[in-house]
């Protein structure tokens, strides 16, 4: 089955604690993107990538760090956690813009 | 800047047509999209239109006019399952950039 597939689902962590969210797609898809949604903000881009060893700092990259070592794979690391980045994390790839991205489905986060 | 503008909230009745709409603001501008997201779920992928005028998709149909910066979603024949929000997003050329509205949660009532 095509999917992207994200873990861990849920995550409950303390402040300053580093910990990575991994991101897997089997659809050989070249472009990928993490996005956190938020209420009242919704989806906003953290970083994406156009192939492997190539990323790019979407509209809020502040806190996270992303590697592209493999096509398939693409991790969000939070190197400090803090507060303020308690969400819910989307990791999605795409075949190209217009075939739409296909979603995760999504890591809910908690740093206390 | 970049900014997208949707209505938050909608209600509409089973089997009506409704229609949601989006505008946008951006200096670079290649694509629109409509994605669906019920509640605790991911988004899924409806409609992408770079070109101006209609597209249809079954019950759904997706506008767009670049000149004006403006889209809508049209839903018809509204079913029960229909009820979810209702993400507008554009893409701001090439490199997959994708920024997302707020949304707009659609209620279908009986």
């Amino acid at each position: 089955e095509a999917q992207v597939t994200q873990n861990p689902r849920y995550l409950i962590t303390v402040t300053g604690k580093k910990l990575t969210v991994t991101c897997s797609q089997n659809m050989n898809h070249e472009y990928m993107s993490w996005y956190r949604q938020d209420p009242g903000l919704g989806l906003r881009q953290i970083y994406y990538s156009m192939n492997v060893e190539v990323t790019d700092k979407g509209d809020v990259p502040e806190g996270y760090k992303v590697s592209r070592k493999e096509k398939r794979n693409f991790p969000l690391i939070l190197e400090s956690p803090s507060p303020n980045q308690t969400s819910l994390y989307f990791c999605a790839s795409s075949l190209s813009l217009g075939y739409g991205y296909t979603f995760g489905s999504g890591t809910r986060l908690t740093v206390v | 800047g970049q900014n997208i503008d949707q209505p938050t909230e909608m209600t509409a009745t089973e089997g009506a047509i409704v229609q949601i709409n989006c505008t946008y603001q951006t200096s670079g501008f290649n694509g629109l999209f409509w994605y669906q997201q019920h509640a605790g779920e991911a988004p899924t992928f409806l409609s992408y239109n770079v070109l101006d005028g209609l597209e249809e998709k079954g019950r759904f149909s997706s506008f767009l006019s670049r000149s004006k910066g403006y889209s809508y979603l049209l839903l018809k024949e509204l079913q029960m399952k229909d009820s979810a929000s209702y993400l507008c997003a554009f893409d701001s050329g090439g490199y997959q950039k994708v920024t997302f509205g707020t949304g707009t949660k659609l209620q279908v009532i009986p």
